[in-house]
């Protein structure tokens, strides 16, 4: 097994543009979740789903969308990247609500 | 809403020496409590988790955590530091819906 893959690990963007992070788990998780990471702040949910066609959101949604057309994929998309925007960001998959996480390796995103 | 407080940014014991590291939280209900590990540039790793039952976990690499409700706390606690144990920690949180709540990370600097 894989577990959770992101894709890219790095990316620049310029403030305006759009762009998608990938996110793949290979587990038939139900549950995945986006966070983001910022220094000093840890970890904080961006949007999260319960399965295929259900989606929420978390803490700190805006300016990202995200959908669940398969089990395997959650990919997370910045309709307009703003420098606010620059994180390192997550996806972890689980297999029940409240059971352990599992994390890919992260995406490092600056917007310039 | 659930939260989660670790008081430690950053704590700095010599090799060989033990260590705790402290974390409390808010949830109406019997939360389900984690502490991961992040080293640098890489992903979270699940070190022990609390779910319900015996209050004292065990968990990898020579962690422990113990949940004590009367004081809102689940501190992690290792006897004996090794240099590789240098790494970010955080204590997490899980409700029902999959959401999860992260303290801000507390910084573990091992002295040689």
């Amino acid at each position: 097994n894989a577990g959770v893959t992101q894709t890219p690990k790095f990316q620049v963007l310029k403030t305006g543009q759009s762009m998608t992070l990938q996110c793949a788990q290979d587990m038939n998780h139900e549950y995945m979740s986006w966070y983001r990471q910022d220094p000093g702040m840890g970890l904080r949910l961006i949007h999260y789903s319960v399965g295929a066609g259900i989606t929420d959101q978390g803490e700190v949604p805006n300016g990202y969308n995200v959908s669940r057309s398969t089990t395997e994929d959650f990919p997370l998309r910045l309709l307009s990247a703003a420098p606010s925007q620059t994180s390192v960001y997550f996806c972890a998959s689980s297999s029940l609500p409240r059971d352990t996480q599992y994390f890919g390796p992260g995406t490092r995103l600056t917007v310039l | 809403a659930q939260s989660v407080t670790q008081p430690d940014i950053h704590i700095t014991v010599s090799e060989g020496a033990s260590l705790e590291l402290r974390c409390n939280y808010s949830y109406g209900a019997t939360p389900y409590l984690f502490w991961y590990v992040q080293s640098p540039g890489q992903g979270l790793q699940l070190l022990l988790k609390y779910f319900s039952g015996d209050t004292l976990v065990q968990g990898i690499k020579g962690f422990e955590a113990e949940f004590k409700r009367s004081q809102s706390s689940f501190n992690l606690r290792k006897p004996s530091v090794h240099w590789s144990d240098a790494a970010e920690y955080f204590c997490a949180s899980r409700a029902n819906a999959g959401k999860s709540t992260f303290g801000d990370g507390t910084t573990l600097t091992v002295k040689p």
